[in-house]
């Protein structure tokens, strides 16, 4: 049980366009999903908070017009990437958890490349 | 403030040895502690987690973490070591409420033969 899927798990996309990534639960309701980001050869830096039905706590530094996030089911989270930069170039990794979970379950991350 | 400290970023160890990645934490309350390994452009899987009770647990692949509350570390363990085992490992803490974790910044692991 606990899978997280991600969609797509690799994508390319050019300068100034906009990409889509989704995460799904798919076998437990995510009350709480969680959005990464990683570089290269370093660790996780956590980039939003999003609750089901409410709005997107974002980290410190993270734009919040450029990086939508949309928690619109418990099963479902999205993240939007407006206005695609080649440093935004990175792999993106959602997490979810349940209701009284206290742990987070990983989907497979997104490799989001920007020519 | 909260945070995880993984000392080493790269071990190299010989198939079969044993191994021992470092990790010690800062944490206000009392914390929820995870090993997680990370295949080459892969998502996380979670090897053992620490929520309370006995401070020695068992993991998958054969891993295992103790925690010590008096080091404020949670040092992740294996006594043979296996060529599949050649990832990346982070540690991370979190609060009871599953929210807001903090991540180590990893330790690369290689094995020779």
């Amino acid at each position: 049980g606990a899978v997280v899927s991600q969609h797509p798990s690799w994508v390319i996309c050019k300068s100034g366009t906009s990409v889509k990534i989704e995460c799904r639960s798919l076998d437990f309701q995510a009350t709480t999903m969680f959005w990464y980001r990683q570089f290269p050869k370093q660790s996780l830096m956590l980039m939003a908070t999003s609750n089901e039905g409410s709005k997107a706590t974002y980290e410190q530094g993270v734009e919040k017009d450029k990086f939508l996030i949309n928690h619109a089911s418990l099963t479902l989270s999205t993240l939007t990437v407006t206005s695609a930069h080649p440093e935004d170039s990175s792999f993106y990794i959602c997490s979810a958890k349940g209701l009284a979970v206290y742990e987070q379950y990983f989907g497979p991350g997104t490799r989001l490349t920007v020519t | 403030a909260q945070s995880v400290t993984q000392p080493d970023i790269h071990i190299t160890v010989s198939e079969g040895a044993s191994l021992e990645l470092r990790c010690n934490y800062s944490y206000g309350a009392t914390p929820y502690l995870f090993w997680y390994v990370q295949s080459p452009g892969q998502g996380l899987q979670l090897l053992l987690k620490y929520f309370s009770g006995d401070t020695l647990v068992q993991g998958i692949k054969g891993f295992e973490a103790e925690f010590k509350r008096s080091q404020s570390s949670f040092n992740l363990r294996k006594p043979s070591v296996h060529w599949s085992d050649a990832a990346e490992y982070f540690c991370a803490v979190g609060p009871n409420t599953g929210n807001q974790f903090y991540f180590g910044t990893g330790t690369s692991l290689t094995v020779i033969p």
